[in-house]
């Protein structure tokens, strides 16, 4: 049972926007920045999303994310299919002092 | 180019140790925290630990507090992971990571299975 909660699928087709949440609690996502990563099958992960909403130099605009309050989430427009790939969530925890990641959301493009 | 390159991994017995590696280049060593995050087979990742650039703080997650230790030697620009106790639930791939909780390289990871 991951600290962060992701729904573990979701889908879309190519060109739609889709979303995945991710939920925490006062102690992680209500008091620090969120990063997310994208893990293509096979590969290492990849950082995506930086405190909270900041896109690393070469990841393209159609990625992006948000936080409010104990919840964030990451938006994916203009869906390709080689955005098909794990994403997870992470954020430093203060009561558990360690870094917590989201159990992962496996996004499929039908 | 910055590049993070695992080594050590391998087949090891329940209650054995293992130490693995990770040769850092393409960047100054010795200016970063330096983490390991985990990933078993078929499952989320999970963050090891990670070391302050000087190595004088080291943080750890609690399933392996007092059987791992990460250390770093920056003349060498390498990170290490010394694992001790090994158990069935340490299998997986272990990659090394430039950070302290933003990871924005990985190296390829080297996969570490603990069976009898």
């Amino acid at each position: 049972q991951s600290v962060l909660t992701q729904p573990p699928s979701a889908s879309g087709t190519p060109g739609q926007r889709v979303t995945i949440s991710c939920s925490g609690s006062s102690s992680n996502i209500g008091s620090n920045t969120v990063n997310w990563y994208q893990q293509l099958p096979g590969t290492a992960p990849k950082l995506l999303i930086y405190n909270n909403n900041q896109r690393p130099s070469g990841v393209p605009d159609r990625f992006s994310g948000s936080k409010s309050g104990t919840s964030a989430s990451l938006a994916i427009s203009g869906l390709q299919s080689e955005d098909e790939a794990d994403y997870y969530c992470a954020a430093w925890d203060d009561s558990l002092n360690g870094l917590v990641f989201g159990g992962g959301t496996k996004l499929t493009v039908l | 180019e910055v590049q993070l390159v695992e080594s050590g991994g391998g087949l090891v017995q329940p209650g054995g140790s293992l130490r693995l590696s990770c040769a850092a280049s393409g960047f100054i060593f010795s200016s970063y925290w330096m983490s390991w995050v985990r990933q078993a087979p078929g499952k989320g990742l999970e963050w090891v630990a990670h070391i302050k650039q000087d190595g004088s703080e080291k943080y750890y997650v609690d399933s392996v507090k007092g059987r791992f230790t990460i250390s770093r030697d920056n003349a060498k620009n390498s990170l290490y992971l010394q694992m001790h106790s090994l158990r069935a639930e340490d299998t997986a791939v272990y990659y090394c990571a430039r950070g302290r909780t933003t990871f924005e390289y990985w190296g390829q990871g080297t996969l570490v299975t603990v069976s009898s």
